[in-house]
């Protein structure tokens, strides 16, 4: 059964950082593009990035470039989206997905 | 870069028919989209990938209630025998060699 597995809530202060994390198993993890999707409360899916972890090519939505770092590591089959300042306005649910498949989702709260 | 228009909202009465529209920008309408399903407080899920000549591949579980069509630059998505766990947010997504797009999504309300 193919899966996506992501880390759990987390809240943050303002100006901390913050790496998330999703788990891909029952494919071969380094043949698929994987990316991340950011849903702000009450709002629709906005892709961030993604990622090609059989060689780690990586694309940036142009509202995301700079904002976040996406990475993979392949040998333990997870990928990353990771802030080094987190602001207010990065509170919201976040997704990883495969072209046919979704991780469960990380609610990210960043308040002070 | 492609632009995926939806309508924001729809709605059917439980048992009825209802097809939903996603249209692809100018010089985007041979793209290939999917369609996803986003109940309240849930993670999307995949639906089925839908090709402009309108044949389309569903993911694993989807019921046979759900089917794809095109035309030109729109694709639909079909929801027959509606059920109540249908009413859902509905969202398109296309993608080309540098990005990948969602459409704005629709609420489907079923009566």
């Amino acid at each position: 059964e193919v899966q996506l597995v992501q880390s759990g809530a987390e809240v943050k202060k303002p100006g901390e950082s913050l790496k998330i994390s999703c788990k891909g198993s029952g494919y071969i993890f380094t043949n698929y593009w994987i990316g991340w999707v950011r849903q702000m409360p009450g709002k629709g899916l906005e892709w961030m990035g993604i990622i090609y972890p059989g060689d780690s090519d990586t694309r940036y939505s142009p509202s995301f470039q700079g904002q976040v770092t996406i990475s993979a590591d392949k040998s333990i089959s997870t990928a990353y989206l990771q802030w080094s300042s987190l602001k207010a306005s990065d509170t919201a649910m976040y997704y990883c997905a495969k072209w046919d498949q979704w991780g469960q989702g990380t609610l990210v709260t960043v308040s002070s | 870069q492609p632009v995926l228009t939806q309508s924001s909202s729809a709605s059917a009465s439980l048992g009825s028919s209802v097809k939903l529209t996603c249209t692809l920008s100018s010089g985007h309408s041979s793209y290939i989209i999917a369609w996803h399903q986003q109940q309240a407080g849930k993670a999307p899920r995949y639906l089925m990938k839908l090709e402009g000549s309108g044949s389309y591949n569903k993911g694993s579980g989807v019921p046979d209630r759900f089917s794809g069509s095109s035309s030109g630059a729109d694709r639909y998505l079909t929801i027959s025998n509606l059920q109540s766990d249908d009413e859902a947010d509905y969202y398109c997504e296309t993608w080309d060699s540098n990005t990948r797009v969602f459409g704005g999504g629709t609420k489907l309300t079923v009566l």
